[in-house]
């Protein structure tokens, strides 16, 4: 049982670039959701989806673009990396509303130069 | 919204019973208080949540007042494992999902 994964786990990319991360979820949950985390920042919510083809911006949307043809997957894209999306991104999914358990990925640790 | 406001560290040595509280003073009627571990350069993880009065399971206690306006998590008998960030959320039915910056606890042995 797979679970939820992320890939890459590490990835360096430069500005201006797209990047793309995925995420994969095996339990057929209903929502997913997009977090970055920064020091002194906590988890903070980039975008989610309450199924697929339903998505939803989060507290920090800008510069980030989302999409959910399938269920199972919902890739992250960042169109033009800026040194300020540098973050570790972890991907989360529950089987029903916001109030249930959320499960998390390893996270993506994307560096921008 | 909800906020949240939890100490910012805590420390604590193996086989003590560890409290931290959380504050959520805006709390609404129909929001759960969902607690979540996070050891380093992993993913958070659930641990316990709850809507009033205690909750307990394996891991953790749960301890709400009445007004609902704090909680504790309680660890019993911690262990250097137990080494972690923890954090408070509630108000999830939003589409804001806040975190906060959670409590960073410290084990020594």
């Amino acid at each position: 049982d797979a679970g939820i994964t992320q890939s890459p786990r590490y990835k360096i990319t430069e500005t201006g670039r797209q990047v793309t991360l995925m995420c994969h979820q095996t339990w057929s949950h209903s929502y997913m959701f997009w977090y970055r985390q920064d020091l002194g920042h906590g988890l903070r919510l980039i975008y989610y989806s309450a199924a697929a083809d339903i998505t939803d911006k989060g507290e920090v949307p800008d510069g980030y673009v989302v999409s959910r043809s399938k269920t199972e997957n919902f890739p992250l894209t960042l169109e033009s990396a800026t040194r300020s999306q540098t973050s570790v991104y972890f991907c989360a999914s529950t089987r029903g509303g916001y109030q249930e358990t959320q499960y998390f990925g390893p996270g993506t640790r994307l560096l921008v130069l | 919204l909800a906020k949240t406001t939890q100490p910012i560290s805590m420390d604590s040595y193996e086989g003590q019973e560890v409290n931290i509280t959380c504050s959520h003073n805006n709390i609404a009627t129909n929001d759960y208080i969902t607690w979540y571990q996070q050891f380093p350069s992993q993913g958070p993880r659930f641990i316990i949540q709850g809507y009033k009065t205690k909750v307990t399971n394996e891991v953790a206690s749960l301890f709400i007042p009445a007004d609902r306006k704090s909680s504790t998590l309680s660890l019993p008998r911690v262990s250097l494992s137990d080494t972690a960030v923890y954090y408070c959320l509630v108000d999830p039915q939003t589409d804001k999902l806040i975190f906060g910056t959670g409590t960073r606890l410290q084990v020594f042995p």
